[in-house]
């Protein structure tokens, strides 16, 4: 049972470029999460979703777009890369089973020159 | 507005030196209030959920305290293992789509 697993685990990006993040969660769980952590700031919520096929905005979603094809599966897009989206990138998970705790993968730290 | 202020904002204990980190918060109605543990370089790991006022839950040299404005997360007799960022965060009832709103984390360094 991996839990939440997230790639890549770093990546430099020049301005423009875009790129996925993937997150995967080998759970069952219903929701997931994207978060960006940047120091002084705490975690900020992107993109969400409730179930396979939906997502939805969160605290900071501009610049993001999301896909949820899969239940496993969550993606995270920047179509057009800036240097304000450096940051680390979390993916969580949670279940209504599970009394709502999210659960964290590893990471991506994502750097934009 | 729902917010959660976390202080100290850095802690250094030496091993054995028993302290308390609080989160204060705000929020309409709560639904849970959750701490994590956050290594460097890592993913926040659970730790504890609190759920009403008068609630304690423990873990090894960890307990957690919560009243109707604040949790305090009590450290007795650390080690230099249980350095690491202390996250806290509070959900809302209102909220149905478990969102958590996070404060800043206390850094928390123990030293032998």
């Amino acid at each position: 049972n991996a839990g939440v697993t997230q790639t890549p685990k770093f990546r430099v990006l020049k301005t423009g470029q875009s790129m996925t993040l993937l997150c995967a969660q080998d759970m069952n769980h219903e929701y997931m999460y994207w978060y960006r952590q940047d120091p002084g700031m705490g975690l900020r919520l992107i993109h969400y979703s409730v179930g396979e096929g939906t997502t939805a905005k969160g605290e900071v979603p501009d610049g993001y777009n999301v896909s949820r094809l899969k239940k496993q599966n969550f993606l995270l897009g920047l179509e057009s890369a800036a240097p304000s989206q450096t940051s680390v990138y979390f993916c969580a998970s949670s279940s209504r089973a599970l009394k709502r705790t999210q659960y964290f993968g590893p990471g991506t730290r994502l750097t934009v020159l | 507005e729902d917010q959660v202020t976390q202080s100290p904002e850095a802690l250094r204990l030496q091993e054995g030196e028993s302290s308390s980190l609080n989160c204060s918060y705000t929020v309409s109605g709560l639904r849970g209030l959750f701490w994590y543990r956050q290594d460097p370089g890592k993913g926040p790991e659970f730790l504890f959920t609190l759920y009403s006022a008068g609630e304690e839950k423990e873990k090894e040299r960890l307990k957690a305290t919560l009243t109707k404005k604040e949790s305090f997360l009590h450290i007795t007799a650390p080690k230099p293992e249980d350095s690491a960022t202390y996250l806290c965060a509070v959900q809302a009832k209102r909220s149905d789509t478990d969102k958590l709103i996070f404060g800043t984390g206390t850094r928390l360094q123990v030293f032998p």
